[in-house]
């Protein structure tokens, strides 16, 4: 089975902290996105990676950075913590390229996610 | 407009009832059409998919797509308590990886 691992689930920071979000996939999965979930608006994207050292913005990249230094490692970075980043954030990852497990067709398209990180910002 | 269109509920049924789900779309791209389930404080995981119009049946679930009238649609039969969640429609139109997501349909299936 995937598993996609962040690395806490609940935290509690005060404004203007540094936060960091840490994500592992075992999967060996080519691509890795950075979700906020907030009722009523659904799934966000902040930032995606399709390989190692890249990254893209999604659509609410403000306030976020990302790093991708390995391939099984996505974290997200909150430079100045706000209150209005307090939010549940997911992790997820897709697409295996090549091996044992290859995807092909609309499965590349298929995302597994993390349990989620519940960021409460005081 | 959002790309996405679901009514985000909470849609309340009596256990064994027909769940009907649905989405709307705007982007004719699309062509791969996911429904994640996303139990209370846990992360989404994948229901089922298809793979432009039709149907397609797993079990007590049936993903239907209208790709004329850009009309998406699961459907639960003999719904169970189990079966209560949030559920999320997630078209994609395969080029990038990325899937397009509604705002999600909560729904409470009542013993």
């Amino acid at each position: 089975d995937v598993k996609v691992t962040q690395s806490s689930r609940y935290l509690v920071k005060r404004t203007g902290e540094k936060v960091f979000l840490e994500c592992v996939q075992d999967m060996d999965h080519e691509n890795m996105f950075w979700y906020r979930q907030d009722p009523g608006l659904g799934l966000r994207l902040i930032y995606f990676s399709y390989d190692v050292k890249m990254k893209e913005k999604g659509d609410i990249p403000e306030g976020y950075s990302v790093s991708r230094e390995k391939k099984e490692r996505f974290s997200l970075i909150l430079e100045s913590a706000s209150t209005n980043q307090t939010s549940m954030y997911l992790c997820a990852s897709s697409f295996r390229k090549s091996g044992g497990g290859q995807t092909v067709g609309p499965a590349k398209n298929i995302q597994y996610f993390g349990a989620g990180t519940r960021l409460s910002v005081l | 407009q959002k790309e996405v269109e679901q009514d985000p509920g909470p849609l309340s049924v009596p256990e064994g009832a027909i769940v009907s789900l649905n989405c709307t779309y705007s982007n004719s791209a699309f062509q791969y059409f996911m429904w994640y389930r996303q139990y209370s404080r846990k992360g989404p995981e994948l229901l089922m998919y298809t793979y432009s119009s039709g149907n397609k049946e797993d079990g007590r679930f049936t993903a239907q797509v209208d790709k004329s009238s850009k009309y998406i649609s699961l459907f639960i039969r003999d719904s169970q308590p189990s079966d209560s969640a949030t559920y999320l429609c997630a078209p994609s139109a395969g080029s990038n990886y990325q899937l397009i997501w509604g705002a999600g349909t909560k729904l409470i299936i009542k013993p």
